[in-house]
């Protein structure tokens, strides 16, 4: 599976849009680019995931980048409940593999 | 539809003595993941099981560690005399499939502590 490139933390203000980035310089055509988070002491939560197009659902949208190096999550309206780790993890195989992810602050 | 069942959810353990941790799937997942997070650390694969099917081990630690997922019931991770250092979540996942494009869902997690 290709390595994913996060921040370490990133901080953004409830109400506003954050936007995780994520880099995958080395990603192959038929892996996917998925997104989970883990807020503190829960299990993973799954949040969205896509192959080369562009992905919204309820919880947030995933823009991929054309030649498929790069993407970003996009909370529309982050709120204090979305503090958390964020992963973004390109899967080639069966099994997910963590990286550290970016851990977000949401403040007031 | 019920997500990943993990129990018990909180688990202390002597020293020496056995653990089991029970994962039963999302309703039509026929495939299993375990993953171990210890504490300030990130979430490590472990073993990826399908029904009486072990796929992938090459996360399981070698000694005292087995994980199994039979035709009926729940799928067991297994640690055997346990030492402190096993003290961490043990968390399972679930899909219907294996391939690259199924979604795969977690649990809440088991908590072991090893006293």
């Amino acid at each position: 599976d290709a390595k994913t490139t996060q921040p370490p933390s990133m901080d953004c203000a409830e109400g506003r849009a954050a936007n995780l980035p994520c880099n995958h310089s080395t990603i192959s055509g038929n892996e996917y680019v998925y997104w989970y988070r883990q807020i503190h002491s829960q299990g993973p939560q799954y949040i969205i995931h896509g192959l080369k197009n562009n992905e919204t659902n309820e919880m947030a949208s995933l823009i991929i980048t054309e030649d498929r190096k790069s993407s970003t999550l996009i909370l529309p309206h982050a709120t204090l409940r979305d503090t958390a780790v964020y992963y973004c993890i390109v899967r080639g195989t069966d099994k997910l593999i963590f990286g550290t992810g970016t851990r977000l602050q949401v403040f007031p | 539809n019920a997500g990943v069942m993990q129990n018990p959810r909180h688990l202390v353990r002597r020293r020496g003595q056995e653990a089991r941790l029970r994962c039963s799937p999302m309703k039509g997942h026929s495939h299993v993941y375990w993953y171990r997070q210890l504490p300030e650390e990130g979430l490590k694969f472990m073993v990826y099981l399908q029904k009486e099917n072990i796929i992938d081990e090459s996360g399981m630690p070698k000694e005292r560690f087995s994980a199994e997922f039979p035709k009926e019931g729940p799928s067991i991770l297994r640690i055997q005399q346990v030492v402190r250092g096993d003290s961490a979540a043990y968390f399972c996942a679930s899909s219907p499939r294996g391939t690259t494009g199924n979604t795969i869902y977690f649990g809440e997690g088991s908590w072991l502590t090893v006293v």
